[in-house]
């Protein structure tokens, strides 16, 4: 059964700090691995989605690697801005065919100004 | 529309109450999924359409839940019985599924359900 795992489940840094947020999941078989981001009392919003045969994918400040044969993925953020700080998600589709998502339960980012 | 519509945005209800949480996906998704999300806690799949046809519907927790999407565009999920228990925010999704599309989920804002 799939399983996925966010670490830290909650990070406070100073604006203008790099971070690194953490996704680990049990079967290396995955489709694609999505990336959200979640703020309070909102709906998800997608950042990054990587397909099961890329390394990584990059939006603007925003990097996201993935390592399939160790279960990893990272989101790293560059300079960090108080806008930034929500609920960072990640999610896996698994490769048996199926649709539905496997979510972690998410890193909580405060960036203090 | 522009995204998805999920509608109401809140509701509060009593024990026993019947619900109907409602979900208009992005224009030309053919793929609509269910999410349910506890404080604090990634969301957790309910069920899954393509089309009209509910393809997958193994995460319905009890036969209380049940959707429908019957002209394969909004979809409404239905509660009956509330139970304290079903406190949470349901959470709608849609995709594109053609060949070559990567598969990307859009959610929508949620209704957050509240059961006294």
């Amino acid at each position: 059964k799939q399983e996925v795992t966010q670490i830290p489940a909650a990070l406070s840094v100073p604006e203008g700090e790099n971070l690194v947020l953490n996704c680990s999941f049990t079967d290396s078989a995955i489709y694609n691995l999505q990336w959200f981001r979640q703020d309070p009392g909102k709906g998800l919003t997608s950042l990054l989605l990587i397909q099961s045969s890329q390394r990584e994918q990059t939006s603007g400040r925003l990097n996201a690697s993935l390592d399939k044969s160790s279960g990893r993925s990272t989101l790293y953020i560059a300079a960090s801005q108080p806008g930034d700080s929500a609920t960072y998600l990640c999610a896996v589709r698994p490769g048996d065919s199926s649709y539905k998502l496997i979510f972690g339960s998410g890193t909580r980012l405060l960036v203090r100004p | 529309g522009a995204g998805v519509s999920q509608t109401p945005s809140n509701k509060v209800t009593e024990k026993g109450k019947y619900v109907e949480l409602r979900c208009d996906p992005i224009s030309g998704h053919t793929a609509l999924y269910w999410y349910r999300q506890s404080l604090g806690q990634g969301p957790e799949f309910l069920i899954y359409f393509q089309g009209t046809g509910a393809a997958d519907d193994s995460g319905l927790p009890n036969d209380r839940f049940f959707a429908v999407r019957p002209e394969g565009s909004v979809s409404t999920l239905k509660i009956q019985r509330t139970e304290r228990g079903d406190s949470a925010v349901y959470l709608c999704a849609s995709s594109r599924l053609q060949m070559g599309n990567t598969g990307e989920l859009f959610f929508g804002e949620g209704s957050r359900l509240t059961v006294l």
